[in-house]
């Protein structure tokens, strides 16, 4: 079993405060790490798959950068809002997707 | 609307039972999957497959059991020799099992009576 480890394992801010969380995942044999937003009582929801070193990508107040070589990608949230509040997966792909246990975080107004 | 249709939502099951948790998608995806989350815990990988009449263990395959006859539909048998089977049970589905996005049904909550 390969381990991809999130950090913190929870945080609580404030309404327009920025934030970032961190996935650590094994860095060989490569394929992509995926970022999920759950939100309770939802399923969930696909933020960024992400392939290449280097990779940025961007969804409204969300980014996501990737190091393969390092084996580490962050998830920044701009100006959190209420709304954001969720758990962040992230999951290493392999043959099958193993996802790590999340970063909760809630947003107070 | 297209997506991944999980039943029931809540399930009870008695000592040495078996019961099978259902798994329908209509997205034409190929790969399927079966995750289980515990308190505190993430997602673990209990069976996946990639295509259809092929299923491959996951990380805590053991007392589960599946079937893929249909592209559509991922059943999921948790039998008497699951000792924990308390948990929440998610199934997912993509369009190739390499780099894409995962799409998720709605769980499935399993408890033992």
């Amino acid at each position: 079993i390969l381990n991809v480890e999130q950090s913190p394992q929870s945080l609580h801010v404030q309404e327009g405060d920025s934030t970032n969380f961190t996935c650590s995942f094994p860095s060989s044999n490569f394929y992509a790490l995926h970022w999920y937003r759950w939100e309770t009582a939802k399923s969930p929801e696909a933020l960024f798959v992400m392939t290449l070193n280097g990779d940025e990508k961007k969804k409204g107040r969300i980014s996501a950068t990737l190091n393969t070589k390092e084996g580490y990608s962050y998830l920044y949230i701009k100006g959190s809002q209420p709304e954001d509040s969720a758990t962040y997966l992230c999951a290493f792909h392999r043959t099958a997707l193993i996802f790590g246990k999340g970063t909760t975080l809630s947003v107070s107004s | 609307d297209g997506g991944i249709t999980q039943s029931p939502k809540y399930l009870f099951r008695k000592e040495g039972q078996n019961v099978t948790l259902s798994c329908e998608q209509n997205l034409n995806h190929d790969a399927m999957y079966w995750y289980r989350q515990d308190p505190g815990q993430g997602l673990r990988l209990i069976y996946y497959s990639q295509i259809v009449n092929d299923f491959q263990k996951g990380d805590i395959a053991e007392g589960y059991s599946v079937s893929r006859e249909k592209k559509e539909s991922f059943p999921l048998t948790v039998t008497s020799a699951q000792k924990n089977p308390t948990a929440f049970y998610l199934c997912a589905s993509t369009r190739s099992p390499f780099n894409e996005k995962l799409f998720f049904g709605s769980g499935t909550q399993l408890s033992v009576l």
